[in-house]
This record gives structure tokens, C-alpha cells and sequence, in this order.
């Protein structure tokens, strides 16, 4: 019974570069959440998506951030032309339902040089 | 948003009870009370949650206080695999975004 899986774990990209992060969430699970900590910090709520929708992105940066979970394979975060300030630990959750208990991944630790 | 209050850190002596104290003097009353963990480099691990009346699961007991404006994370053993930041956080039914404050850091002494 495997759980929320994210890959890569760890991601080096230079400033400029694009970031892409991949959620697969547990198996019956139709809603996925993404979450960013900053070192020392607690986890922050950045977007919530079912299959083909965005239901909240109240949480994610205007500009360069974006989410999709398409029908058909994982959710992706995907940050465009990555700054320092973008390096941090992204989470994403899943859930059977939405609003439910949401079950984390490990996270992709971004580092932006 | 309802906040929670957390003492920033504890410590227990290995196969010892732990009792983690939440306070939410704000809460209202559809506001449930999850509990979760995080491991050193890992993901929050959900431990437990309710609303009103104490629970139990295999990995700890949740009391609530009859006024509801705090709680408490009772893990009954603990071991060296149960040191981590415990999070208490208010989720509205219905609701979705799980705020995260800075948590307990349990540090467990052998």
C-alpha cells in the first residue's frame, strides 16, 4: 500500500533554470495539496487540486508557479526561472475526499545556486 | 484562523509516557484537532485527530478538554523513533488548508 510518492527527492537547478516537481498520490486518492517550508519554518498551504481542476491557489506566488494534476499521471509543481528565495522543501498531500486527513510525501528538497 | 500554542521543545527518557500540550482557547466548535509529526528530512506524518471526545489509534491517545480550548498528545511509550516536531493544528470541517506553526520538538533520551 504504497504511500504519496514525490520525485525527485532532492533538486539542484541554478538561478534562472526551471524546477518541476511530480506527486503521485496514494492510491484512491483524487485530491492533491502542495505545501513549501522554509528552513526553520512551518509548512505553508500553496495550492489544492482534484484531477483537471484547481480548486485553491491562494497560497501560491503570482508569478514564475504553477500546478496541474492532469487526468492521467502525477501532479506537478513547476516553478519557472527559479530565484534563491524559491529553495525549500516542497510537500505535497493527498486525500480520498476533499476537505479529509491528508497524507504527505516525503518532499523534493530544492536548492537554488 | 484559529491559532494554536505549543511549547517549542521537550524532552523524555526513552520507554517512558509523553504528554504533548496544545492550547486553542479560540477554537470553534466545528474546528477539529489533528496531530502530526515530522521526522528529521521527512514529511508530516499524520498521528491522530478529533473533535470532541478523547481517541485512541496504535500510535498515541488524544485528550481533548471538556471546554475544548486545549489538548493533549499522550504517546504512552516513548522510543529513540518518536523524536520529531508534533504539530497541533485546527482544521475547520469542511476546510482543507492545514496551518503549521513551529511545533514541539520531543527530543527522547536513552
Amino acid at each position: 500500500n504504497a504511500g504519496v510518492m514525490q520525485n525527485p527527492r532532492h533538486l539542484v537547478r541554478r538561478r534562472g533554470q526551471e524546477a518541476r516537481l511530480r506527486c503521485s498520490p496514494m492510491k484512491g486518492h483524487s485530491h492533491v495539496y502542495w505545501y513549501r517550508q522554509l528552513p526553520e519554518e512551518g509548512l505553508k498551504f500553496m495550492v489544492y487540486l482534484q484531477k483537471e481542476n484547481i480548486i485553491d491557489e491562494s497560497g501560491m506566488p503570482k508569478e514564475r508557479f504553477s500546478a496541474e494534476f492532469p487526468k492521467e499521471g502525477p501532479s506537478i509543481l513547476r516553478i519557472q526561472q527559479v530565484v534563491r528565495g524559491d529553495s525549500a522543501a516542497y510537500f505535497c498531500a493527498s486525500s480520498p475526499v476533499g476537505p479529509d486527513t491528508q497524507y504527505f510525501g516525503p518532499g523534493t528538497r530544492l536548492t537554488v545556486l | 484562523d484559529a491559532k494554536t500554542t505549543q511549547p517549542n521543545s521537550m524532552e523524555s527518557n526513552e520507554e517512558e509516557p509523553v504528554h504533548l500540550p496544545c492550547n486553542h482557547s479560540t477554537i470553534s466548535g466545528t474546528d477539529y484537532i489533528h496531530w502530526y509529526r515530522q521526522l528529521p528530512s521527512q514529511g508530516p506524518e499524520y498521528v491522530i485527530h478529533g473533535l470532541t471526545s478523547n481517541v485512541n489509534n496504535r500510535m498515541a491517545s488524544l485528550a481533548i478538554a471538556e471546554d475544548r480550548k486545549s489538548s493533549t498528545l499522550i504517546l504512552h511509550r516513548a522510543t529513540l523513533r518518536d523524536a520529531a516536531v508534533y504539530y497541533c493544528i485546527l482544521l475547520t470541517s469542511g476546510t482543507y488548508k492545514y496551518i503549521f506553526g513551529t511545533g514541539t520538538r520531543l527530543k527522547v533520551l536513552a
